[in-house]
């Protein structure tokens, strides 16, 4: 089945920071979301973002689907953002039915 | 109002009882899934369920029984528990099938003692 890796597994920021989150997947997609697991365990979808690029507020996201990575902006980091952030992808040829592979996620801390 | 919900949001259990989880989505949506999040948060889809019509089934124990009693819910009953079954249970679902985004309720932490 498609492989997805999420890049750091671990991140440390201090309040205000940038970062930059990874998701490389092995097989071409035609669904790809980034979901935010906030620290009382609720999925929030960030972004449904098969390709391209979009924006919301603080956080982006681009796509290349051609080269099988997406990736994930964070500006100005607040301790709010604290969390676990997955990748999932939904391959483009599958045997029946869909689903959402998810990466291992990347665990963010936001520190003051 | 809450999109996708779940109930109840907390089961704690012994081995071998059996146990259901219930979601509801007010979406209108057609497709609904279970997803399982073992201890170190790995996500992995169970079933998923396309009007009423069971679509995919993971590989995963036959001890485990969805129910779709219409396209607004789907339940997860659980037979004969054991400690591995231990994990959050989330509920999600979408517009269409392939393609479309999902959306997840807030999850169900079951503990098995």
């Amino acid at each position: 089945g498609i492989q997805v890796e999420q890049s750091p597994p671990d991140l440390i920021l201090q309040e205000g920071a940038n970062s930059t989150l990874r998701c490389n997947f092995s097989d071409s997609v035609n669904n790809l979301q980034w979901f935010h697991q906030n620290p009382w365990g609720q999925l929030i979808n960030l972004f449904y973002i098969p390709s391209g690029t979009k924006q919301n507020g603080r956080l982006s996201a681009t796509t290349v689907a051609t080269e099988r990575y997406s990736l994930l902006y964070i500006s100005s980091s607040q301790t709010t953002d604290s969390g676990v952030y997955f990748c999932a992808v939904e391959p483009l040829i599958t045997g029946g039915g869909n689903k959402l592979t998810f990466g291992t996620g990347t665990q963010l801390k936001v520190e003051l | 109002d809450t999109a996708v919900s779940q109930t109840p949001k907390y089961l704690v259990t012994q081995m071998g009882n059996d146990k259901s989880i219930k979601c509801e989505q007010n979406l209108g949506h057609d497709t609904m899934y279970w997803y399982k999040q073992d201890s170190k948060k790995f996500l992995k889809i169970m079933f998923s369920y396309n009007n009423k019509e069971l679509i995919i089934n993971e590989t995963v124990p036959n001890r485990f029984s969805p129910k779709s009693p219409d396209k607004a819910h789907l339940n997860l009953h659980i037979n004969s528990l054991e400690l591995g079954d231990s994990a959050v249970y989330f509920c999600a679902s979408s517009q269409g099938g392939r393609g479309y985004e999902q959306y997840f309720g807030p999850g169900t932490r079951l503990t098995v003692t």
